[in-house]
């Protein structure tokens, strides 16, 4: 069935350091992909999508590429304030059904 | 735009009350809104699929008497924790696409802010 995998947290880093967090999926179709970003105390909010292969989604610094030949969506950032601490989820949407969310990946960043 | 309010952000209540949780699509309408429990090391889990005008739709091992959930209208959803057991502490989060661009294949979930319960 249609899945999303993302690396296990948390992850640690120093602030100005380079992110990469995983995410694959499997998908019968042709997904959409997003990156959600949880605060902590609040909801989930976009980040970014992309809705076909190559497309690259990009906001506050983040970006991801759209994978077809690798399914992957990885999400990078080249420097990483302490503000960007948070949980970070994957996820697809296929035919506009269900959302299908990876477990999340918590992430710190110190001073 | 697209913004989701979810109400009460936190709630404490006795063991054996009812709680419940709204979910208001404030600038766009929503016939189908999405309401998701997080545990512990935060992995989401969708509960049920609430459906305006109509019952909703309860994953396998939700148990439907226990979460009772009303959309009653196009803005509004509602989920009511009944007969709540310290097991039931949890944060809910509901989630909403917008009625007319929701069809779309890349049509985001726009998210509330959750409301964290827990049950004495």
């Amino acid at each position: 069935g249609d899945s999303v995998t993302q690396m296990e947290g948390p992850v640690t880093l120093s602030e100005e350091a380079f992110l990469t967090i995983n995410c694959t999926y499997t998908a019968t179709g042709y997904p959409s992909l997003f990156w959600y970003v949880q605060y902590p105390g609040e909801g989930l909010q976009l980040l970014l999508k992309a809705t076909k292969a190559d497309d690259k989604g990009s906001n506050k610094g983040f970006e991801a590429t759209y994978r077809k030949e690798t399914t992957s969506f990885h999400l990078e950032k080249g420097s990483v304030q302490v503000s960007d601490s948070a949980v970070y989820f994957c996820a697809l949407i296929l035919d506009g059904n269900q959302f299908y969310f990876g477990t999340g990946t918590s992430l710190t960043v110190i001073p | 735009g697209a913004v989701v309010s979810q109400h009460p952000s936190r709630v404490i209540c006795k063991s054996g009350t009812s709680v419940k949780i709204e979910c208001r699509s404030l600038d766009f309408q929503a016939t189908t809104m999405f309401w998701y429990r997080q545990f512990p090391k935060q992995s989401l889990m969708l509960m049920a699929t609430s459906n305006e005008g109509s019952k909703a739709t309860y994953e396998q091992g939700v148990e439907k008497d226990k979460f009772l959930i009303n959309h009653a209208s196009l803005t509004l959803s509602t989920l009511t924790v009944t007969s709540a057991h310290p097991e039931d502490s949890s944060f809910y989060i509901c989630s909403a696409r917008d009625r007319f661009t929701g069809s779309s294949y890349n049509s985001p979930l726009h998210f509330g802010n959750g409301t964290r319960l827990t049950v004495t």
